[in-house]
C-alpha cells in the first residue's frame, strides 16, 4: 500500500468554481503534512503546511484529519494560474512521501 | 535568498557511462534530500543529508547511485554505470529541519539512451 494516495484526476473546473482535493495516509505515525503543487515540467513548489487546527492562505484552506488519516485541499474561487498537479505529501522518519498528484484543469 | 539550485537541468549520456549529478542547498539548510521521478510514478525518496552525513539511504536503487555531501554544504548523485530505467527527473530539496517544509531545485531531467 502505498504510504499517500490521492485521486489523479483530472478535475476540470470553470473558472470562480470550488474545488477540494483529498488525500489519504497510512502511516499514523506520520508527523507532517504539505501540499505542494507542481507545474508541467517543473520542480514542486510548497504551497502550504498542513495542521490539525486547519490553516488558510488566501483562497486555500488546508486540514489534516488525524483520525481518518486524510488531509484536504480546498480552492476557492478558481483561477486559470490554478491549473497544476497538487501533490500531497507526508513525513515520517527522514522521508518526505509524496502522492502521484491530482491534476487540476481550470478552464475559462 | 537564493534557491537550491541544480546542475545540470538535462542530461543525455549513453547507457554505460557515467554521470554526475550536483545540488547547492538553500544556504544554512542542513537537511539535504536527493528524490527521483520516474516516467508515470510518484517522485520518489533516494537519501537524506543531514549536514554531511547520510541520516537515511534506504531509498537508493543499488550501489551504481552514489550521493556525497562533502563539508555539508552541495551534494553530488553520481551514477556509475548508468542504466536505461535510470532515466527520469531527479530532485533535491532542502531544509532548515527535520520534517520542515523543504524546498525543491529545478530538477535535473536525465536520459540514458
Amino acid at each position: 500500500r502505498k504510504e499517500v494516495e490521492q485521486d489523479p484526476g483530472p478535475f476540470n473546473v470553470p473558472e470562480g468554481a470550488t474545488v477540494a482535493f483529498n488525500c489519504t495516509y497510512s502511516n499514523s505515525a506520520s508527523q507532517s503534512f504539505f501540499w505542494y503543487r507542481q507545474d508541467c515540467r517543473k520542480e514542486p513548489k510548497l504551497l502550504m503546511s498542513v495542521y490539525s487546527s486547519g490553516n488558510e492562505d488566501g483562497r486555500f484552506t488546508a486540514q489534516l484529519n488525524r483520525a481518518s488519516q486524510y488531509i484536504s485541499l480546498l480552492i476557492r474561487d478558481s483561477k486559470l494560474s490554478d491549473s497544476a498537479t497538487y501533490l500531497c505529501v507526508g513525513y515520517n522518519f527522514n522521508k518526505f512521501y509524496f502522492g502521484s498528484g491530482t491534476k487540476l484543469n481550470v478552464k475559462p | 535568498e537564493a534557491g537550491v539550485t541544480q546542475f545540470p537541468s538535462h542530461s543525455v549520456i549513453e547507457k554505460g557511462q557515467t554521470v554526475t549529478l550536483r545540488c547547492d542547498p538553500i544556504s544554512g539548510h542542513d537537511n539535504l534530500y536527493w528524490y527521483r521521478r520516474v516516467m508515470g510514478k510518484e517522485i520518489k525518496f533516494l537519501l537524506h543529508f543531514v549536514k554531511e552525513s547520510k541520516q537515511d539511504e534506504s531509498g537508493m536503487p543499488n550501489n551504481r547511485f552514489l550521493a556525497e555531501r562533502t563539508g555539508g554544504t552541495y551534494s553530488t548523485l553520481k551514477v556509475q554505470p548508468a542504466e536505461l530505467e535510470d532515466s527520469g527527473v531527479y530532485f533535491c530539496a532542502s531544509s532548515q529541519e527535520r520534517g520542515a517544509r523543504a524546498f525543491f531545485g529545478q530538477g535535473t531531467r536525465l536520459t540514458v539512451v
